[in-house]
């Protein structure tokens, strides 16, 4: 299995732009997680999805940020109008169903807002 | 609300010293519990994790934990640490049965090893 696949590894953007970030998880997961990992912060949960439908969109940061899961393979995570203090490594990942299935990281997309 | 207690931000030690991260976590009931490790510059990937039956956990790379429901407790150990396991460290908690639950990540420690 490829494992979760995001894109783009890299992202250089300017101030005011939209941004799209993507993501396939892993085949047969129906679970799929956003997240966001800066040094100030850490790692925040941002939203998670269940068979395609979102269930807890409590972590994102403001309605700048949206995401979509239009199919099981694949989602987006969204930055419209971006700002410099959206910079950070941005990770998905997917699990199987059960609280004890791990959750699987893709390599994640840095993003820089200049 | 349930949480993740990770104390030690920052551990530094030399090649051979033995290792031991606190995690404590806030929830009653039933958890499954994790460690996930990230590389410099690469993704978390999972290091362990304790579902149910025996407490001590091992893992890969010679990293084991032990889940005492008592303390709220599931620490990181290894006997003798590498270079190479120079990483961030993170504790992870789903609370509950409901595959629902979501998982809650401890802020991290990052374990520097002197060569």
């Amino acid at each position: 299995d490829a494992g979760v696949i995001q894109s783009p590894r890299h992202e250089v953007t300017e101030m005011g732009q939209e941004v799209t970030l993507r993501c396939k998880p892993i085949s047969g997961h129906d679970y799929l997680f956003w997240y966001r990992q800066t040094m100030m912060r850490g790692l925040e949960l941002l939203i998670y999805f269940n068979n395609n439908v979102p269930i807890d969109d409590s972590g994102m940061p403001e309605d700048r940020f949206s995401a979509k899961m239009p199919n099981a393979s694949f989602s987006t995570l969204k930055i419209q109008p971006s700002e410099p203090r959206d910079s950070a490594v941005y990770f998905c990942a997917s699990r199987r169903p059960g609280p004890g299935d791990t959750q699987y990281f893709g390599p994640g997309t840095r993003l820089t807002v200049l | 609300a349930q949480s993740v207690s990770q104390h030690n931000h920052h551990v530094i030690l030399s090649e051979a010293a033995s290792l031991e991260l606190g995690c404590n976590y806030s929830y009653g009931g039933t958890v499954n519990l994790f460690w996930y490790v990230q590389y410099p510059g690469q993704h978390l990937q999972l290091l362990l994790k304790y579902f149910s039956g025996d407490p001590l956990v091992k893992g890969i790379k010679g990293f084991e934990a032990e889940f005492i429901k008592s303390k709220f407790s599931f620490n990181l150990r290894k006997p003798s640490v590498q270079w190479s396991d120079t990483a961030e460290y993170f504790c992870a908690v789903v609370p509950g049965y409901s595959s629902a639950s979501k998982i809650i990540f401890g802020s991290g420690t990052r374990l520097s090893i002197r060569p």
